[in-house]
């Protein structure tokens, strides 16, 4: 089965820059979209398309794609933003299924 | 505002059915585009997507669950319900609702927002 892999932790100093990767082969044929979860909370969609910000997302939020790559880079990083993120994508077999990656665990140090 | 909840019972025995509503304000689900979809998250795990229904009926399912899910929509209830068959203690998760945004190609979709989520506990 189809999968999406993320590091399980990063960790970063408040103000310095987070980078959060997510692999999968399907990658540079499907988007992919990032979700914060914060503990007891519902995720909350960051990023659509690879790189497009929802309103009401902060701007130090942003998404790009490289290859079999996608990456979540949080600038300046706050320590509200500590959180679990997961990447998401469409199954690369084309058989209308979506998956989402094992998550990792953003820690401010 | 778009806002979803979830609905269902907390505590299943083994072998029993699931039965999961779905209750939404804020969109349509017979507008293009607009679809609601099921996922589920065990306890200090990942998420996982269950299943999708379409402004048009369509529907689609988890390969690993398909056997054992069946979705539906109420279009003037603003309802989409989720019924999972054979319940085990490996089900026990929270089970979130989201809508789900298909602007284009079905195979793209993205869900937000999202329910609060409500926890299913598979026991005896």
């Amino acid at each position: 089965s189809y999968e999406l892999t993320q590091p399980p932790s990063v960790s970063v100093s408040p103000g310095q820059t987070a980078r959060i990767t997510c692999s999968g082969d399907a990658l540079p044929k499907q988007y992919a979209y990032w979700y914060q979860q914060k503990p007891g909370q519902a995720p909350v969609l960051v990023i659509y398309k690879d790189s497009e910000r929802p309103s009401g997302i902060p701007e130090r939020f942003s998404g790009s794609s490289s290859g079999t790559t996608v990456t979540l880079t949080i600038s300046g990083v706050q320590a509200e933003d500590e959180a679990d993120y997961y990447c998401q994508s469409a199954d690369s077999s084309g058989t209308y299924r979506w998956v989402f990656g094992g998550g990792t665990k953003l820690t401010v140090l | 505002q778009v806002t979803l909840r979830e609905s269902g019972p907390a505590l299943v025995k083994p072998t029993q059915t699931l039965t999961l509503t779905c209750t939404f304000s804020g969109f349509s689900l017979s507008t293009s585009g607009m679809c609601v979809s099921w996922i589920r998250q065990p306890p200090g795990k990942a998420l996982e997507w269950l299943a999708r229904i379409d402004w048009d009926d369509d529907k689609y399912y988890s390969t690993s669950l398909k056997t054992r899910l069946t979705i539906s929509k109420d279009t003037s209830k603003n309802q989409v319900v989720l019924t999972m068959t054979n319940m085990d203690p490996v089900d026990t998760a929270t089970y979130y609702c989201a809508r789900t945004l298909v602007p284009a190609a079905k195979i793209e979709n993205w869900f937000d927002p999202w329910g609060q989520g409500t926890l299913v506990t598979v026991s005896s």
